[in-house]
């Protein structure tokens, strides 16, 4: 059964700042991978999705990345603003086309 | 502008009933989705829809109702059966199924009185 975990479950960081969200999957064999953001009582985003036959993909200041093998992704973000703060959140898409989810890192950009 | 539409934001249950959360879109996609948020867990997939007339059970779909009549609308009764209603509901569509990216509504919180 694919179970998916986003490590850490908060992350408070200074603006300006360079950084990486992690998340991994047990199961390699994944159609797809997607990152989202979601704001305090509000719905999903899609920010990047990533083909299972693809490394990584860039959307301004964030670039997601993948390692099938390994069972990773990646999500950095540039130069980080205060407007940045959110859950994020990571799913992969399984054989049936389902997303099964992780339950996301809260970040927190301190001004 | 398109997007999907739930209402309403917030629902109070009382012992006993069952309530409609209310889902439309009008991006034309043939996908649906419902799925249940509780803190600190990963989103929970509860029915979806791949066309109009069917639908499939997802993986908590006890105590939970929906019908797809017309493409634009997916409405999840929340039943009496179901006892810990009490949850974030978010409603989502795409294109068609095989992973494309999913868009999402604003959510409605479920209490119990």
């Amino acid at each position: 059964k694919q179970e998916v975990t986003q490590i850490p479950a908060a992350l408070s960081v200074p603006e300006g700042e360079n950084l990486v969200l992690n998340c991994s999957f047990t199961d390699s064999a994944i159609y797809n991978l997607q990152w989202f953001r979601q704001d305090p009582g509000k719905g999903l985003t899609s920010l990047l999705l990533i083909q299972s036959s693809q490394r990584e993909q860039t959307s301004g200041r964030l670039n997601a990345s993948l390692d099938k093998s390994s069972g990773r992704s990646t999500l950095y973000i540039a130069a980080s603003q205060p407007g940045d703060s959110a859950t994020y959140l990571c799913a992969v898409s399984n054989s049936n086309y389902q997303l099964i989810w992780g339950a996301g890192t809260k970040l927190i950009i301190k001004p | 502008d398109g997007g999907i539409t739930q209402s309403p934001k917030y629902l109070f249950r009382k012992e006993g009933q069952n309530v409609t959360l209310s889902c439309e879109q009008n991006l034309n996609h043939d996908a649906m989705y419902w799925y249940r948020q509780d803190p600190g867990q990963g989103l929970r997939l509860i029915y979806y829809s791949q066309i109009v007339n069917d639908f499939q059970k997802g993986d908590i779909a006890e105590g939970y109702s929906v019908s797809r009549e017309k493409k634009e609308s997916f409405p999840l009764t929340v039943t009496s059966a179901q006892k810990n209603p009490t949850a974030f509901y978010l409603c989502a569509s795409s294109p068609t199924g095989g992973g494309q990216p999913q868009h999402f509504g604003d959510g409605t919180r479920l209490s119990i009185l």
